[in-house]
């Protein structure tokens, strides 16, 4: 079956660093790749997303690009900030699926 | 504004008494859906439903029952709760379509089972 895995929290950077979280997929077909973020007593939010292969999703200086050859959608962000600090999700959806499924979910906690 | 409602934001029970868990959305989405959200585990599945009047389970349906009888409202309810459905509950919406579009999602509601 389809399956999100992304690395294991927490992260602990300080600001201005640099920013990976690993997220790799196991999926039939071609799906549809997110990162989602959740902030502290929030909801999910949506971050990026991208649609097939070689797509660069961005937003807020965060990106991440579907390596199909990989199976693989890190997402990355050059400065993090305080601000930043939070869950992040990594998720995958089939043409016409009926649900996200979702990684496990990483926590960022970023110090000033 | 849009949005997906929840209520309530946190609720306490004991076993056994039965609640509704209230969701609410003004975007017109035909697709709606229910995540419980455990540490370690992520978020999974209960139910969802891709328009009025038709609902399905999801990865984690046992205990849990829904409603859609109007486009913006998708209740969940738990007729007899137990201390294992204690989580943070999600309810969420969007449009499908050939390519899904992102989940809208409300807050949370926090629910304890003793």
């Amino acid at each position: 079956g389809n399956s999100v895995t992304q690395m294991e929290g927490p992260v602990t950077l300080s600001e201005e660093a640099f920013l990976t979280i690993n997220c790799t997929y196991t999926a039939t077909g071609y799906p549809s790749l997110f990162w989602y973020v959740q902030y502290p007593g929030e909801g999910l939010q949506l971050l990026l997303k991208a649609t097939k292969a070689d797509d660069k999703g961005s937003n807020k200086g965060f990106e991440a690009t579907y390596r199909k050859e990989t199976t693989s959608f890190h997402l990355e962000k050059g400065s993090v900030q305080v601000s930043d600090s939070a869950v992040y999700f990594c998720a995958l959806s089939d043409f016409g699926g009926t649900a996200l499924i979702f990684g496990k979910g990483t926590t960022l906690s970023v110090s000033s | 504004e849009a949005q997906v409602t929840q209520n309530p934001r946190y609720l306490i029970t004991v076993t056994g008494k039965k609640l509704t868990v209230t969701c609410s959305q003004n975007m017109n989405h035909e697709y709606m859906s229910w995540y419980r959200q455990d540490p370690g585990l992520g978020l999974r599945q209960i139910y969802y439903s891709m328009n009025v009047e038709v609902t399905d389970k999801g990865d984690v349906p046992e205990g849990y029952k829904v409603s859609r009888k109007e486009k913006r409202n998708f209740p969940l309810i738990l007729e007899s709760p137990s201390p294992n459905q204690t989580s943070l509950y999600f309810c969420a919406s969007s449009s499908p379509g050939p390519i899904p579009l992102p989940l809208h999602f409300g807050n949370g509601t926090r629910l304890t089972v003793t």
